[in-house]
């Protein structure tokens, strides 16, 4: 079965700092991974994903993230935080092998940005 | 488009009352899901439906019950609620019979049962 771990429910940086969010995926065949940013009160939109073709995804709002497969990690980064960037940050993962589309989630990680 | 839509958007429900959620989505997408969102546990798979007129269970289903008569709607039911189903409930839907598409949310149900 597959699982999503999101190392670190809340991460907190400076503005203008390195922003480093973890997931780490569990899987017997790669999966598509997902990275999706949730903003106060509001659903899920999609910052970027893997479907294997690039290792290094790049999405919106400056964020990008590199597939390792060695290490089964999807981790997500931005150079520069902005404080627009406050939010909860979800990684999840969908099997290749199934046309059902479903995702499988991680705990979810809060970004805070302090001035 | 509106996107994904979900009506309401909060609801306070007694135990043991029953209610249903509505999502709606004006993109023609084949695929349509439920999820409820609870502090540290991420979205968790409620109910789904590959097309119009079928649905399938996720990964916590008891308690619900869903119906997709139409393509563009996606109803999820509390028979009896209980207060373990105090959650914000979010529909999400994807255009393609392919998992590699993203999916798109609506803005969340906000539900309490006491």
């Amino acid at each position: 079965a597959q699982s999503v771990t999101q190392l670190g429910s809340h991460v907190s940086v400076s503005e203008g700092a390195l922003v480093l969010l973890r997931c780490n995926y569990s899987s017997s065949v790669p999966p598509y991974l997902f990275w999706y940013v949730q903003y106060p009160n509001q659903g899920l939109q999609l910052l970027l994903k893997y479907t294997s073709a690039a290792t290094l995804v790049k999405g919106i709002n400056g964020f990008e993230a590199e597939f390792k497969k060695s290490e089964t990690s999807f981790h997500l980064t931005k150079p520069s935080a902005h404080m627009s960037d406050a939010a909860e940050y979800f990684c999840a993962v969908s099997d290749r092998t199934s046309n059902t589309g479903k995702l499988i989630f991680g705990q979810g990680t809060t970004l805070q940005v302090k001035p | 488009n509106a996107g994904v839509t979900q009506t309401p958007k909060f609801r306070v429900l007694k135990t043991g009352q029953s209610m249903t959620l509505l999502c709606a989505q004006d993109m023609n997408h084949e695929y349509m899901y439920w999820y409820r969102q609870d502090p540290g546990m991420g979205l968790r798979l409620i109910h789904y439906s590959v097309g119009e007129g079928t649905t399938a269970k996720g990964e916590v289903p008891d308690g619900y019950n869903v119906s997709r008569l139409k393509k563009q709607n996606f109803l999820l039911g509390l028979e009896s609620a209980a207060p373990s189903q105090t959650s914000v409930y979010f529909c999400a839907s994807n255009k393609y019979r392919d998992s590699s598409y993203e999916q798109y949310f609506g803005p969340g149900t906000r539900l309490t049962v006491t």
